[in-house]
């Protein structure tokens, strides 16, 4: 069954640093979302790209905070000058095979865990 | 005002019993989504079961059904013959689909333990 594959599955990086988050969504799918999990709380939100750009993103994806989709198969999430509050598990997900795509679900990654030192 | 709310901060249930998760959602938007998906303690998320809100049949994947009460907005989870690998967090999420977004909105979750 096809999966949406995340790398790497856990990244350390100091504080103030660049860090790339890399995602390879499902090959048929045309939505794809970034959502994060900081330790022990929900997930949450954070932006979603249709056709090359954002759809929406939330109050969480400031300027620090980039997507882009550099080729027809990876979808990545910069985040540009790491903080400590930073540090979570971050999802990719992928679904939408079509313009509408509500009964059809998002399927996630297995995550990569940011820890922000 | 919380969109979703899982109510059971934690659940415990004998292997091969049935146990309902409880979910309740809060929404104007006459179509809407609503998905569960289960994360191990190995962190991925896994989707296991959708209902869409005009949807007249509850949503069933084998051992998962969706007990769907629209006026009562909530969309349980029934997982049934527990199985020891049934041990991990559940969520609850929500799509809104007016406006075209897709973005999902999770409850706080419940951590369910299977007993042998």
């Amino acid at each position: 069954e096809p999966e949406v594959t995340q790398t790497p599955s856990h990244q350390v990086t100091q504080m103030g640093q660049e860090v790339i988050l890399r995602c390879v969504p499902i090959s048929n799918h045309l939505y794809f979302y970034w959502y994060r999990q900081i330790l022990g709380q929900k997930v949450e939100f954070l932006v979603s790209f249709y056709n090359n750009e954002i759809s929406e993103k939330s109050e969480i994806f400031d300027d620090q905070f980039s997507v882009e989709r550099p080729d027809g198969s990876n979808f990545t999430l910069k985040i540009r000058s790491t903080k400590l509050e930073d540090s979570a598990m971050y999802f990719c997900a992928s679904s939408g095979t079509g313009l509408v795509s509500g009964d059809q679900p998002q399927h996630f990654g297995d995550g990569t865990r940011l820890s922000i030192l | 005002a919380q969109k979703i709310t899982q109510t059971q901060p934690g659940m415990f249930v004998q292997e091969k019993e049935a146990v309902t998760l409880d979910c309740t959602y809060d929404t104007s938007d006459p179509s809407y989504g609503l998905f569960w998906y289960k994360q191990p303690s190995s962190g991925e998320m896994i989707f296991l079961i959708y209902q869409g809100s005009y949807d007249q049949q509850n949503a069933t994947e084998g051992r998962y059904s969706l007990n769907f009460q629209k006026a009562r907005k909530s969309a349980n989870l029934v997982i049934s013959a527990s199985q020891l690998g049934d041990s991990a967090m559940y969520f609850c999420a929500m799509r809104e689909v007016s406006g075209g977004y897709n973005k999902l909105i999770f409850g706080a979750g419940t951590r369910l333990a299977v007993h042998p």
